[in-house]
């Protein structure tokens, strides 16, 4: 159980493009869900917090117009990068965290999608 | 199905003593684990990682042993201070590499909490 799943796994798009990313809780109800980018030395930088059916919370130094959240429902959400371009080259992972766990701070983690821009 | 697990949701242990941390994984390609520390609202940092061509990898107060024949592995703190309460997380990638983009499989998170 406990299942995060994260579509394109991978995907290489053309700089100035949009790339959507979705994650998803296979059998649980996620109630927040964050999502994070990889850096060098496997350090993961939490970019925004979701909740279903409201605005994402965005980390201080995220560009919210550049990286759009959409929370749509608790067992969706979606990284939509704008305009994308070289630099955003990177692996952005996702995680979830169950409606109603015992632990707040459980958190599932996705495969992950790595992003190249060309 | 979950491939890395961490069986005990939460463990409590004196200050100055031993902390152990488990980690259990069923895919047989993983060939490079690590173990992240996450704090309430911020992101997990790495904290140490192990190579499987290695049993043991020391960092300080931090060692991470590894048992490929078991798919186990665990993360000893010693001596275990208050500010090592934190959520560990262990990961695991089939492949090592040097930039950013490992794919990483993460286990559900042990919460650490150690008693003053």
């Amino acid at each position: 159980g406990a299942v995060v799943s994260q579509h394109p796994s991978r995907v290489i798009c053309k700089s100035g493009t949009s790339v959507k990313i979705e994650c998803r809780s296979l059998d649980f109800q996620a109630t927040t869900m964050f999502w994070y980018r990889q850096f060098p030395k496997q350090s993961l930088m939490l970019m925004a917090t979701s909740n279903e059916g409201s605005k994402a919370t965005y980390e201080q130094g995220v560009e919210k117009d550049k990286f759009l959240i959409n929370h749509a429902s608790l067992t969706l959400s979606t990284l939509t990068v704008t305009s994308a371009h070289p630099e955003d080259s990177s692996f952005y992972i996702c995680s979830a965290s169950p409606r109603g766990g015992a632990r707040t701070d459980t958190q599932y983690f996705g495969p992950g999608t790595r992003l190249t821009v060309l | 199905d979950q491939q890395v697990k961490q069986n005990s949701p939460s463990l409590s242990v004196q200050e100055g003593r031993i902390s152990i941390l488990n980690c259990d994984y069923t895919n047989s390609m993983f060939d490079y684990f690590l173990w992240y520390k996450k704090y309430p609202a911020e992101g997990p940092t790495f904290l140490i990682s192990i190579s499987s061509i290695k049993d043991k990898n020391e960092d300080g107060r931090f060692t991470v042993f590894l048992n490929k024949s078991a798919k186990h592995l665990s993360l000893h703190i010693v001596p275990s201070q208050p500010g090592d309460s934190a959520v560990y997380f262990c990961a695991a990638s089939e492949k090592e590499e040097d930039n950013a983009g490992n794919m990483l499989t993460f286990g559900g998170g042990t919460r650490l909490m150690v008693k003053p």
